[in-house]
């Protein structure tokens, strides 16, 4: 089936830097989403994105996060400055329309 | 607010046996129900999108929805040892039925 792309599969970085996660949609996909999942816990909307703009973001969607897709290259999701409790993994999801979203294989993120 | 629920946590069944994964919801008004299942260190796998009572069947597996009972189940026909992994329940909410709730998942082990 159609395969979504994540990079890196793992990160580990100091409290307060800055980290980008990567995602590789689906080619042809308009909406593009990222999910969080802590360990042990259910996997979380954060936020989706068309044509440009956020559509919904959660209120796990905090103030230091952000995402943009620049001229249709990588869906990013960037944290800044990062604290412990970002700490997990995320999801990247892209879909054709607002149908079955398409999933990556996460991104394991470690805030020392 | 929609809440998402799995059960079993964990399920153990042998190869062959009808294996059977339950969800309940709290909002009978989404109409998305999708079945995912995750391999370790992988993404997430659609097995069965299901958008009106009844059921509906992708290969070996089967979805049966029930929103009046706040219920959907997935059935697996002849599981496999490939087929053991944790298996996912998203239901979609939000204006445009684009934001999914997933329950915590069921960890099913198909044992030769």
């Amino acid at each position: 089936g159609p395969k979504v792309l994540q990079i890196p599969s793992h990160q580990i970085i100091d409290m307060g830097q800055m980290v980008t996660l990567n995602c590789d949609p689906v080619s042809n996909h308009l909406y593009f989403y990222w999910y969080k999942q802590i360990l042990g816990q259910q996997m979380e909307f954060l936020v989706n994105f068309y044509n440009g703009k956020v559509m919904e973001k959660s209120k796990l969607f905090k103030d230091q996060f952000s995402v943009e897709r620049p001229d249709g290259s990588y869906f990013t999701l960037k944290i800044q400055p990062t604290a412990l409790e970002d700490s997990a993994v995320y999801f990247c999801a892209s879909s054709l329309q607002q149908d079955t979203q398409y999933f990556g294989p996460g991104t394991r993120l470690l805030v020392l | 607010q929609q809440k998402v629920q799995q059960s079993p946590e964990s399920l153990t069944v042998s190869e062959g046996a009808m294996a059977s994964l339950n969800c309940t919801f709290s909002d009978g008004t989404s109409n998305n129900f999708r079945w995912y299942r995750q391999h370790s260190a992988k993404g997430l796998e659609v097995l069965v999108s299901i958008f009106s009572d009844g059921e509906k069947e992708e290969g070996r597996f089967t979805a049966h929805l029930n929103r009046a009972n706040l219920h959907v189940s997935l059935h697996i026909r002849e599981p496999q040892p490939s087929d053991s992994a944790v298996y996912l329940c998203a239901v979609s909410t939000g204006t445009g039925n684009y934001k999914y709730v997933f329950g915590a998942g069921t960890r099913l082990k198909v044992i030769a």
